[in-house]
């Protein structure tokens, strides 16, 4: 149980197109879905928390204008990256909240390698 | 101070043998605790969530110390698979209830060793 889906799994764009990442809860409702970042040999950094039929609330630094998150469903949200740049060029992960035990766990997409030329 | 703090290795260890992990957070207020895996380029993998009165899965023992802010991780005959990045999770406690983000270490890199 608890998969988390992620699609596409990598892509290559040229500089200054948007790039719709999709994020979906497989079998389980997620109210609440995050949306990390990985650069190499770093550490995953939370970029926003999307709530389904709300904004989502973005951490410090992050652009909500640059990374557009829609939670449209309790098992869909995507993420947008507009006008993508060379340093946009990372590893984004999705996560899905489900609660086990009483503890709100969090289940991750198997993430999409994004590449900008 | 880090909000997550891990010695990222490489511990280099003989298979079968026993390794200990150690983090330290600094969030106080921190509720939830968790050992996540990673595998180059993969997702992280939930390993085990970590509770304060310690809780044993396996081979894999995890610990608490919410005085000290600090949180084990104990792999006993260690095998081969066992080789991965091993993350320390924190949650990011936000007021108003819900989930919560997450806030991970930079991780300790494994090697098992045949």
């Amino acid at each position: 149980g608890a998969v988390v889906s992620q699609h596409p799994s990598r892509v290559i764009c040229k500089s200054g197109t948007s790039v719709k990442i999709e994020c979906r809860s497989l079998d389980f409702q997620a109210t609440t879905m995050f949306w990390y970042r990985q650069f190499p040999k770093q550490s995953l950094m939370l970029m926003a928390t999307s709530n389904e039929g709300s904004k989502a609330t973005y951490e410090q630094g992050v652009e909500k204008d640059k990374f557009l998150i829609n939670h449209a469903s309790l098992t869909l949200s995507t993420l947008t990256v507009t006008s993508a740049h060379p340093e946009d060029s990372s590893f984004y992960i999705c996560s899905a909240s489900a609660r086990i035990r009483g503890t709100d766990t969090q289940y991750f997409g198997p993430g999409t390698r994004l590449t900008v030329l | 101070r880090k909000e997550v703090e891990q010695d990222p290795g490489p511990f280099n260890v003989p298979e079968g043998a026993t390794v200990a992990f150690n983090c330290t957070y600094s969030n106080s207020a921190s509720q939830s605790f968790f050992w996540y895996r990673q595998d180059c380029r993969k997702e992280p993998k939930l390993l085990m969530s970590v509770y304060s009165s310690g809780n044993e899965d396996g081979r894999f023992t995890a610990q608490l110390n919410r005085a000290s802010q600090y949180i084990s991780l104990l792999i006993r005959d260690s095998k081969l698979s066992d080789s991965a990045t091993y993350l320390c999770v924190v949650n990011r406690e936000y007021s108003g209830g819900g989930a919560d983000g997450l806030t991970f270490g930079k991780g300790t890199h494994l090697i098992i060793q045949p």
